[in-house]
């Protein structure tokens, strides 16, 4: 029951802006959009998350589309400790719980 | 650090064993989360615990289940090991909606679990 759709891997200079797409084309009014991303062997750590609205804090930007069926993670300067797993997830309000959805993830890879 | 803390960190079992895991919330979080992730695989949701009772669960077999205790610890029980329980379990603790990062859930490290 996957609701998002990411590339498997990604490959970015150090410095540069990574930017990482998430398709979520089933995604309805109500549910939000998070980031989280998982270093090897630890837990998943959130990044950031949105409704409609592009997002933006200390860590990176979320830009959502108009119709909300895809979003873009933006790390702005890449360093070698972004190397990470990238999941894109959406949260969907069941009757008296949150589920996250995960996707298969994004592995960055940053080059120096 | 989130802390969330889980144990054992390893743990090696036989096909038809049973396994009990354990979690260790944020302070101050009443709700608990459990996931499997498989070797490449984002994580899968198994269930969640509110205030001691299961309110959510997600597509896996009654053989998995859960506590969660007054103090807000919990734990993961799966019986009758079979070959693909093989994964990294995690959870993660959240608490109320509503402030700067929304229904965040805090992740611990994960308990590997090897079934051979």
């Amino acid at each position: 029951d996957a609701k998002t759709t990411q590339p498997p891997s990604m490959d970015c200079a150090e410095g540069r802006a990574a930017n990482l797409p998430c398709n979520h084309s089933t995604i309805s009014g109500n549910e939000y959009v998070y980031w989280y991303r998982q270093i090897h062997s630890q837990g998943p750590q959130y990044i950031i998350h949105g409704l409609k609205n592009n997002e933006t804090n200390e860590m990176a930007s979320l830009i959502i589309t108009e119709d909300r069926k895809s979003s873009t993670l933006i790390l702005p300067h890449a360093t070698l400790r972004d190397t990470a797993v990238y999941y894109c997830i959406v949260r969907v309000a069941h009757d008296n719980f949150n589920k996250f959805y995960f996707g298969s993830g994004t592995k960055l890879n940053v080059k120096p | 650090e989130t802390g969330v803390t889980q144990s054992p960190t390893h743990l090696i079992k036989t096909r038809g064993q049973q396994v009990t895991l354990r979690c260790s919330s944020q302070s101050g979080h009443n709700t608990v989360s459990w996931y499997q992730q498989a070797l490449g695989q984002g994580p899968q949701f198994i269930f969640q615990y509110y205030r001691e009772e299961e309110n959510g669960r997600g597509n896996f077999p009654p053989r998995f289940s859960g506590l969660q205790f007054p103090n807000y610890s919990s734990e993961l029980n799966v019986n009758a090991l079979e070959l693909d329980d093989s994964a990294l379990y995690l959870c993660a603790s959240s608490g109320l909606a509503g402030g700067p990062r929304g229904y965040e859930q805090y992740f611990g490290p994960g308990t590997r679990l090897t079934v051979t």
